[in-house]
């Protein structure tokens, strides 16, 4: 069975610096993976996937992510922060048998300070 | 594109009592999914169709739980004697189902129920 553990429950940066959000995956196969966010009253927003191409990938407002086969790892990354980062991220894979059906984690909630 | 429409956008309701939240996917999409997402967790998966047919249910979608999709366009989660671990925010998102990786799953801005 497929499952994701993000490593930070909470992170807080400064606006401006690089914000690092930590996520692991365990899949007996080769995994589609994502990371969604989402903004209070909002719905769930896709940021960036990958489904076995680049490695490194780009995604919507200056994220993006590495796939790290070696280390079972899909780090998200962005290099500087913006007030509007403030929000909850999930990492996410996806079952092989339906590509919608999908194992979310506990989410990482960012909070960013002026 | 409207995106992904649930209706009410909250509920209260009390112990006992039945709710239905109903669901409108971005009109050409075939699939549609419902998750639960609890208070400081993911979303977790309960369900999903393809066209009018319910492909797939979650363990977590007991008896009390009846989800249909009448003719292949909206969609109703119904929830009979609700009791207070029903609490959650319901999220649905549809998908133009491609059959390949690309898959890529519009969700809606959810149903907060609380059971008093």
């Amino acid at each position: 069975a497929q499952s994701v553990t993000q490593l930070d429950s909470h992170v807080s940066v400064s606006e401006g610096t690089p914000v690092l959000l930590r996520c692991n995956y365990s899949s007996s196969y080769s995994p589609s993976l994502f990371w969604y966010v989402q903004h209070p009253n909002k719905g769930l927003q896709l940021l960036l996937k990958y489904t076995s191409a680049a490695t490194l990938v780009k995604g919507i407002n200056g994220f993006e992510a590495e796939f790290k086969k070696s280390e079972t790892s899909f780090h998200l990354t962005k290099p500087s922060a913006h007030m509007s980062d403030a929000a909850e991220y999930f990492c996410v894979v996806s079952d092989e048998d339906s590509w919608g059906k999908l194992q979310f984690g506990a989410g990482t909630q960012v909070v960013v300070t002026p | 594109d409207t995106g992904v429409s649930q209706d009410p956008r909250h509920k209260i309701t009390k112990r006992g009592q039945n709710v239905t939240f109903r669901c409108d996917p971005i009109s050409e999409h075939n699939r549609l999914y419902w998750y639960r997402q609890t208070l400081g967790q993911g979303p977790e998966f309960l369900t999903y169709f393809q066209n009018e047919a319910q492909l797939e249910k979650s363990r977590l979608l007991s008896d009390r739980f009846s989800a249909e999709r009448p003719k292949g366009s909206f969609s109703t989660l119904e929830i009979q004697r609700t009791e207070q671990g029903d609490s959650a925010m319901y999220l649905c998102a549809s998908s133009l189902a491609l059959g390949s990786r690309n898959e890529k799953l519009f969700f809606g801005s959810g149903t907060q129920l609380s059971v008093l």
